[in-house]
C-alpha cells in the first residue's frame, strides 16, 4: 500500500497551490481519505477529510480556504488551497482513514509534500 | 494549543517501563476511541494504536493503550533505544466535528 503526494511548493501569501496524492497497493474507492500537516519542529494538525462518497470534513482554520476532492477513476486524492497564509506552511501528508484496521485510525501515511507560504 | 494534552517529553532507560499521558474532554476522549501515533526524525508518523488498546499488525505487544474516562495512556514495556522518537494521540471531537492530534511527546532512551 502507498499513497505519493506531489504539488507542493513555495508560493506567496493569498496564492493558491494544488495538491496531490496518489494512492497505490489498494482499492482506493470506497477508502476515507484524510490530509493532516505538520509545520516545521511542530506537531501533528488534522486539515480535513473526504469520505468514501465524496463528502469533505474540513478542520476550523482552514474551512472556506480549501478543498478536499477525490478522483476514485484515478486514485487520487487532492487539496486545492487558496488564500493562503504564512502558517500554512508545512509538510502536508495524505493519509487512508480505516482502510485496514477498523475505526478512524491514520493507518497508512503518504511520505508527505512541503508547502510554503513566504514572500 | 492543542485540545488534547500531553507532557512535551519523558524518558527512560533501556527496560524500563514508561507511559504517556493524554489528556481530552468529554467531547473527544471521554466520547469516543484514541490513536496513538510513533513519528521518528524526517519519516511520516506510522499508527501504533487504533481504538483505545488494540495494535495495527506488526506493532509489537511491548506496545499498548488504555483509556479512562477523559485520560488515554500509551505504555511501552521493555524500552528499546529503537523506541526513541515521537508520539502523538488523536482522536474525533464532537463538537469541533474533527479530527484533533495532541502536542506530541518527545521520548528519549538514555
Amino acid at each position: 500500500e502507498q499513497l505519493v503526494e506531489s504539488g507542493g511548493g513555495l508560493v506567496e501569501p493569498g496564492g493558491s497551490l494544488r495538491l496531490s496524492c496518489r494512492a497505490s497497493g489498494f482499492t482506493f474507492r470506497g477508502t476515507w481519505m484524510d490530509w493532516v500537516r505538520q509545520a516545521p519542529g511542530k506537531g501533528l494538525e488534522w486539515v480535513g477529510r473526504i469520505s468514501d462518497d465524496g463528502r469533505p470534513d474540513y478542520a476550523a482554520p482552514i474551512k472556506g480556504r480549501f478543498t478536499i476532492s477525490r478522483d476514485d477513476s484515478e486514485s487520487t486524492l487532492f487539496l486545492e488551497m487558496n488564500s493562503l497564509k504564512a502558517e500554512d506552511t508545512g509538510l502536508y501528508y495524505c493519509t487512508t482513514e480505516g482502510r485496514f484496521v477498523s475505526g478512524g485510525g491514520k493507518d497508512v501515511w503518504g511520505q508527505g509534500t512541503t508547502v510554503t507560504v513566504s514572500s | 494549543q492543542s485540545v488534547l494534552t500531553q507532557p512535551p517529553s519523558t524518558s527512560g532507560t533501556p527496560g524500563q517501563r514508561v507511559t504517556i499521558s493524554c489528556s481530552g474532554g468529554t467531547s473527544n476522549i471521554g466520547n469516543d476511541y484514541v490513536y496513538w501515533y510513533q513519528q521518528f526524525p524526517g519519516t511520516a508518523p506510522k499508527l501504533l494504536i487504533y481504538k483505545n488498546n488494540q495494535r495495527p499488525s506488526g506493532v509489537p505487544d511491548r506496545f499498548s493503550g488504555s483509556k479512562s474516562g477523559t485520560t488515554a495512556s500509551l505504555a511501552i514495556s521493555g524500552l528499546r533505544s529503537e523506541d526513541e522518537a515521537d508520539y502523538y494521540c488523536a482522536g474525533w471531537d464532537a463538537i469541533l466535528s474533527g479530527w484533533v492530534f495532541g502536542g506530541g511527546t518527545k521520548l528519549t532512551v538514555l
